[in-house]
């Protein structure tokens, strides 16, 4: 596609229920990248995925968060048991091959709101 | 950890207007970026700038490493400049292959018509 696409747009559960959330980064983009803005918040990365190479998962606030990156490709973050904590807009990235150094690309973002 | 941090955090400007954005950092870095977050929430990228000087139109932007700061100019602004401005900096673990990516904490811009 033309752009970064993540779904849903917007995702609505209750506590302790588990979410999946889903980013398609620019085609050709090797480099994909997860962070999360609370509300009235900076930027917090999460978690970055280059190629097929293992991630670096420091980044990710609990043992609760969990990505998978299939084919190189679609990425999907999940958050088991998810906490009020848990609410905010999660942001995807992507960026050329040619390093990491390039620029990022955003897509919208998903807005998860923890009942 | 390395600090971002970012000055001033608001500013109101009158159209027309020319401003300064600064964003500091702790340690060295490997690249850093700027960012434009509109009123409706998207990322749009700026600069990538890890040193030297850019322009692109009405900004520019100006790296200085080894000082540890970076410059985001704008010049005539616009109403449609409003949002915030994020500086975001990389800092890569070497042989831990650890990959770091910190947000400066904004700075907060309206612009006035």
């Amino acid at each position: 596609g033309a752009g970064v696409s993540q779904s849903p747009s917007n995702k609505v559960t209750e506590k302790g229920k588990d979410v999946e959330l889903r980013c398609d980064p620019i085609s050709g983009h090797t480099a994909l990248y997860w962070y999360r803005q609370s509300l009235g918040q900076g930027l917090e990365f999460l978690i970055y995925f280059q190629g097929n190479s293992a991630p670096d998962k420091s980044g990710l606030p609990s043992d609760r968060f969990s990505a998978e990156r299939t084919g190189g490709s679609v990425s999907t973050l999940t958050i088991q048991r998810t906490q009020q904590e848990d609410s905010a807009v999660y942001l995807c990235a992507s960026s050329h091959p040619n390093g990491l150094y390039n620029e990022q690309f955003f897509g919208p973002g998903t807005r998860l709101t923890v009942l | 950890g390395i600090q971002v941090e970012q000055s001033p955090p608001d500013l109101i400007l009158q159209e027309g207007a020319n401003s300064t954005l600064r964003c500091n950092f702790s340690d060295s870095v490997n690249n850093l970026q700027w960012f434009h977050q509109n009123p409706w929430g998207q990322l749009i990228n700026l600069f990538y700038i890890p040193s030297g000087t850019k322009q692109n139109g009405r900004l520019s932007a100006t790296t200085v490493a080894t000082e540890r700061y970076s410059l985001l100019y704008i010049s005539s602004s616009q109403t449609t400049d409003s949002g915030v401005y994020f500086c975001a900096v990389v800092q890569l673990g070497g042989t831990s292959g650890t990959y770091k990516y910190i947000f400066g904490t904004g700075t907060r811009l309206k612009v006035l018509a």
